[in-house]
């Protein structure tokens, strides 16, 4: 089972709107509706930001929004500020042989 | 609110067995409806999962590791443990436990890096 495919990285300034995309297939992303995604902080351990592709957590800004279509899911943040600077990381429930299976990571650099 | 925190050897041998124990508090292992696994994270790379464990026992693991790995629970202590058999250099990482319902990570521990070297 390969990593979901996510880009390298994406910048923003601070006010701005940034989508992170996360690309598997019909296995995984396309096959659930189980995506989940995870910021981290340099160091830090991962902390969930959404999860069953568009649920937030208690306590997430609601800057933060998941979608999916198809294959592919999507982390926007809205209003981007200087904390939100992180690596990103989508994961996916895969079925039940493989069962999770997470993205590359996305750097996100708020200019 | 769960807190996780992983104990164990920061440096392990090739070969050996690399053993981690992560402990639960704010909340119980037995109470069920959780699924406590293992997380690694090579440096500078992306997350890897190794596997989880329930309360009953039950495991599953990741079908790449599945052959030299090994996660058991004990409810007394309110823990729940990894054991990776013959280590190799790209076994170096940082592990993190989690848990969470069935199709999420709710709640991590801090992480702890063991490193494969002689």
């Amino acid at each position: 089972q390969s990593a979901l495919t996510q880009p390298r990285s994406v910048s923003g300034s601070p006010g701005q709107s940034v989508t992170i995309s996360c690309t598997g297939t019909s296995s995984d992303v396309g096959g659930y509706n189980y995506v989940s995604w995870y910021q981290q902080h340099p160091g830090k351990a991962p902390k969930l930001m959404i999860y069953d592709v568009s649920k937030r957590p208690s306590g997430v800004p609601d800057r933060f929004s998941g979608s999916k279509s198809g294959n592919t899911a999507s982390l926007t943040i809205s209003g981007l500020q200087a904390e939100d600077e992180a690596d990103y990381y989508c994961c996916s429930y895969a079925g039940s042989y493989t069962l999770y299976v997470f993205g590359t990571g996305t750097k996100v650099t708020v200019l | 609110q769960v807190q996780l925190q992983e104990s164990g050897p920061g440096l392990v041998k090739p070969s050996q067995t690399l053993s981690l124990t992560c402990t639960v508090s704010g909340g119980s292992i037995s109470s069920g409806g959780y699924y406590w696994s293992w997380i690694r994270q090579h440096p500078g790379k992306g997350l890897e999962w190794i596997g989880y464990i329930y309360y009953s026992g039950s495991t599953y693991y990741n079908p790449s590791l599945k052959s030299r790995v090994t996660i058991s629970v004990d409810t007394s202590k309110n823990q729940f443990s990894l054991k990776l058999s013959s280590v190799t250099a790209a076994d170096t990482a940082v592990y993190y436990c989690a848990s969470g319902p069935y199709s999420q990570f709710d709640y991590w521990g801090q992480g702890t890096l063991v490193t494969v070297s002689s």
